[in-house]
């Protein structure tokens, strides 16, 4: 079983529009969570990047939100831009493997139209 | 800013031949990770390397092998290439001993078609 999930799986929104996007993980223990997003075909960017103790981290229009108690975490999009449609990743980082081997989600795919 | 260079950007090949994908970190990573794309599927992890030494073990089949060299970059080897094989295989690098987040930066990747 995948130890990170996210939903929803794709999701199709107006430009301008918001959306958010969900993240549940049993990676445990946990070092920090990411928020990639990816082009097709193209190698995953990061957005957002969190510890256990960050709560909401921001980058430009995208929000991301932490709760490490009940392991969740959501991806805000805000003003939706037609050059948001692109999958968005979960990715969580184990602690104490030392290398850093992520646990990815399966993605959402977010297609933004005019 | 520099970004993870890999190479090539396509490759095709035919089943039982051999390929060979390049990953030039970004300057001053000491670390590279190799992961294994397939379509529709989330990137498997393969392998890392720290200072040129292997680091941790992935899902890698015994056909394939990878090291890093002496200016950090990285080369995945594959041999007897299957259909299976075909996918996106992304490098990834990262400074491990300052980065509070160890944050991994992706590559473009390298498309394989094995036809």
């Amino acid at each position: 079983k995948n130890q990170v999930e996210q939903s929803p799986q794709s999701l199709i929104i107006l430009e301008g529009k918001n959306c958010t996007l969900q993240c549940n993980y049993t990676v445990s223990p946990f070092s920090n969570l990411r928020w990639y997003k990816q082009d097709t075909g193209r190698g995953p960017v990061s957005l957002t990047i969190m510890t256990f103790s960050e709560n909401t981290k921001s980058n430009g229009r995208y929000t991301a939100t932490l709760d490490a108690d009940t392991k969740q975490s959501s991806l805000h999009i805000t003003a939706s831009q037609l050059s948001d449609s692109a999958s968005y990743i979960c990715v969580v980082s184990p602690r104490l493997q030392a290398w850093g081997k992520l646990q990815f989600g399966a993605g959402t795919q977010v297609v933004v139209t005019p | 800013a520099a970004g993870v260079i890999q190479s090539p950007r396509h490759l095709i090949k035919e089943k039982r031949e051999t390929a060979t994908l390049k990953c030039y970190p970004i300057p001053r990573h000491d670390t590279v990770y190799w992961y294994q794309q397939g379509p529709g599927q989330d990137p498997q992890f393969l392998i890392s390397f720290y200072e040129k030494m292997q680091s941790d073990k992935g899902s890698i089949p015994d056909r394939f092998s990878a090291q890093q060299f002496s200016d950090y970059h990285s080369e995945l080897n594959m041999s007897s290439l299957e259909l299976g094989d075909s996918a996106l295989y992304f490098c990834a690098s990262s400074l491990s001993r300052t980065s509070q987040y160890n944050e991994q930066f992706f590559g473009p990747g390298t498309r394989l078609t094995v036809l």
